[in-house]
């Protein structure tokens, strides 16, 4: 496909379940962010890839919060012992080119998010 | 600390009328602005940026003007449609030197009604 892919789109875990959501990015795309967004509010930045490198993990909310990209493509964000306020939208977005860092930009392009409830 | 605002209040006009989105921040100086439109159950899609030494830019049917002494950025639809109906997300780029990250306000729903 030529977009961003998401899967499961909604995942439904009882408290204290460790789940896992996959992102396929655009293929050839080096930048590759998780947002999480909940209900009513704008995404919240979690964490950055460039290419295989975990390049800033400032927003993730705690460590029960872990996300990997071993080959640079593929990511998975993975919750542990989840909690009822990790319930929201995850988002993942990637963009062409590495981050530089000051004022530089490129077009992120979102998925469609994995919605996540945890009972 | 930093913040974004949007209005939470969704605004409703009538078909062929001209919207327009107020997006303010605070402690803020960033180096661009970004507008995605958000739908139901999507993720957001990037409509238009405006860098901090530009003053409006125009797309088809939106434009955003950039009041940096203001702090304040303004998203105009004009011959609004009804399918123009989304949530409407602004963002800002990292103030020159920081974070790369941009952070978004919470978005404003737009309904054109018919």
């Amino acid at each position: 496909g030529a977009g961003v892919s998401q899967s499961p789109r909604y995942k439904v875990a009882k408290r204290g379940q460790d789940v896992a959501l996959r992102c396929d990015p655009i293929s050839g795309h080096v930048s590759l962010f998780w947002y999480q967004q909940a209900l009513g509010q704008g995404p919240e930045f979690l964490t950055y890839f460039q290419n295989e490198a975990q390049l800033d993990k400032s927003g993730l909310p705690s460590d029960r919060f872990f996300a990997e990209r071993p080959e640079g493509s593929v990511s998975t964000l993975k919750i542990q012992r989840t909690q009822q306020e990790d319930s929201a939208v995850y988002l993942c977005a990637s963009s062409l080119i590495g981050l530089a860092g000051g004022s530089s930009y490129n077009e992120q392009f979102f998925g469609p998010g994995t919605r996540l409830t945890v009972l | 600390s930093q913040k974004i605002e949007q209005n939470s209040e969704a605004l409703n006009i009538q078909e062929g009328k001209t919207a327009t989105l107020t997006c303010n921040y605070t402690n803020y100086s960033p180096a661009y602005l970004q507008w995605y439109r958000q739908d139901p159950g999507r993720g957001p899609v990037f409509l238009l940026l405006i860098r901090e030494n530009e003053k409006e830019k125009r797309k088809e049917r939106l434009k955003v003007t950039f009041d940096t002494t203001l702090k304040q950025s303004l998203f105009h639809i004009t011959a609004s449609q009804p399918a123009d109906s989304a949530t409407y997300l602004c963002a800002l780029g990292p103030a020159s030197g920081g974070s790369y990250i941009p952070t978004f306000g919470r978005g404003t729903s737009l309904i054109v009604h018919p």
